[in-house]
């Protein structure tokens, strides 16, 4: 089974653009988290999609945004980027629907540069 | 909310010998706890998690321990080898009600396994 994926790998972007990030998820699961990895305030959750409604969300401002498409892939869009948004952004499937327990599996990340 | 404290910051030990992570959370509610690796430029891999109805849970050389009453846990692995080397988080979670997706993780533990 293929496991989550996320285009672009890497990405350079100036401060005052906005950028869109895509995850596909594992096959047959319905549930996409979306994280943000800094090295000074670690893994932080952003927000948390299943069946094209977004069901929590972090403490992030509102430039951060997402959507899941009917086929459970995901975007997320942050826009009017700061130089503070430099991070790796991690995407996390899983196949709980209920949300029951949350066991997520994670690609590899789309390193944002904010320059 | 949730707050996930993990100790050590990091850790090294020779081959062969044991590793202990140690994890405290604050929310009684929490009931899912995972346990991830991650290596340099890949996402965060699951490699063991335990559920709070279940004390202890192992796989293989991995081992994780709960205390619902202390309200902490832990990762051991034993028989260390050079490419356990990683940094290790610990999550906590409410799988439930409106906590969908949110994973609340610890800062980190770099493991360093020498030969």
């Amino acid at each position: 089974k293929a496991g989550v994926t996320q285009t672009p790998r890497y990405l350079i972007k100036t401060r005052g653009q906005q950028v869109t990030l895509s995850c596909s998820p594992i096959s047959g699961h319905r549930s996409v988290s979306w994280y943000q990895q800094t090295p000074g305030q670690g893994l932080q959750f952003l927000f948390e999609y299943f069946s094209e409604t977004q069901r929590n969300k972090g403490n992030f401002p509102g430039r951060f945004s997402g959507r899941q498409f009917s086929n459970s892939r995901s975007e997320m869009n942050v826009s009017t980027l700061e130089l503070g948004d430099s991070a790796l952004y991690l995407c996390a499937s899983s196949g709980v629907g209920t949300g029951f327990y949350n066991e997520q599996f994670f690609g590899p990340g789309t390193r944002l540069t904010v320059l | 909310g949730e707050n996930v404290e993990q100790h050590p910051s990091t850790l090294s030990v020779q081959e062969g010998d044991s590793a202990v992570i140690k994890c405290t959370y604050s929310d009684s509610a929490s009931n899912y706890f995972p346990w991830y690796k991650q290596e340099l430029g890949k996402g965060p891999q699951l490699i063991i998690d335990i559920r709070s109805n279940v004390g202890e849970k192992k796989d293989q050389r991995i081992a994780v321990t709960l205390n619902k009453t202390a309200k902490h846990f832990s990762l051991h692995i034993t028989e260390t080898q050079p490419e356990d080397s990683a940094v290790y988080f610990c999550a906590a979670s409410y799988a439930g009600g409106t906590s969908y997706g949110k994973l609340t993780f610890g800062q980190g533990t770099i493991l360093t396994v020498h030969p």
